[in-house]
């Protein structure tokens, strides 16, 4: 059965760096989207993103993150300086269409120090 | 703006008992609602949705849900657990593209 897989499942970094997170969703889905479960809290929605744009991203989702489709299977968030407050679990989703739904990746715990 | 609500943060149980989780939601327009569940350091499943027709949804291992238009629940159940259904259980609903996700109820069965 198909899956998105995300790469690295663990990523430590020193506050103030960059961290690029992967994902590789379902071959065949148009729609992708990053979201972020701080410890003991609820899912958030970061960013949506479909043919090549983001079409949809929250108040969470500053200037310090970009999003990107380097090619026609990776799907990155990239948080240019990291801060304390960005530790978190990040999951990867992507869905064939808007109304779907949407298949979560494992996640990667980002742990900023 | 749409929201939903989880009522319980835990929920836990006998093995072989029935259970229900509680998600309410607001919302002014046609609503799509989902059940997730994540098991201890993974990724969320899910577990089954409600987009139109019958209320009554059937998802996967066993649980099902309905959708009450007039009491604005989508309540989950089952109506006898297993050790393996210990999770954590997170109610959504669908918003323009993104999910808004309820609070969690962790599911605890015990033997």
């Amino acid at each position: 059965e198909p899956e998105v897989t995300q790469t690295p499942s663990h990523q430590v970094t020193q506050m103030g760096q960059e961290v690029i997170l992967r994902c590789v969703p379902i071959s065949n889905h148009l729609y992708f989207y990053w979201y972020r479960q701080i410890l003991g809290q609820k899912v958030e929605f970061l960013v949506s993103f479909y043919n090549n744009e983001i079409s949809e991203k929250s108040e969470i989702f500053d200037d310090q993150f970009s999003v990107e489709r380097p090619d026609g299977s990776n799907f990155t968030l990239k948080i240019r300086s990291t801060k304390l407050e960005d530790s978190a679990m990040y999951f990867c989703a992507s869905s064939e269409n808007r109304l779907n739904e949407q298949f979560f990746g494992p996640g990667t715990r980002l742990t900023v120090l | 703006a749409q929201s939903v609500t989880q009522l319980d943060s835990q929920v836990p149980v006998f093995e072989e008992a029935p259970v229900e989780l509680r998600c309410n939601y607001s919302s002014s327009v046609s609503v799509y609602l989902f059940w997730y569940v994540q098991y201890p350091n993974q990724g969320l499943q899910l577990l089954l949705k409600y987009l139109s027709g019958s209320t009554l949804v059937k998802g996967i291992n066993g649980f099902e849900a309905e959708f009450n238009k007039s009491q604005t629940s989508f309540h989950l159940r089952k109506p006898s657990v297993h050790i393996s259904d210990t999770a954590e259980y997170f109610c959504a609903v669908r918003s323009t593209d993104k999910l808004i996700f309820g609070t969690g109820t962790r599911l605890q069965v015990f033997p």
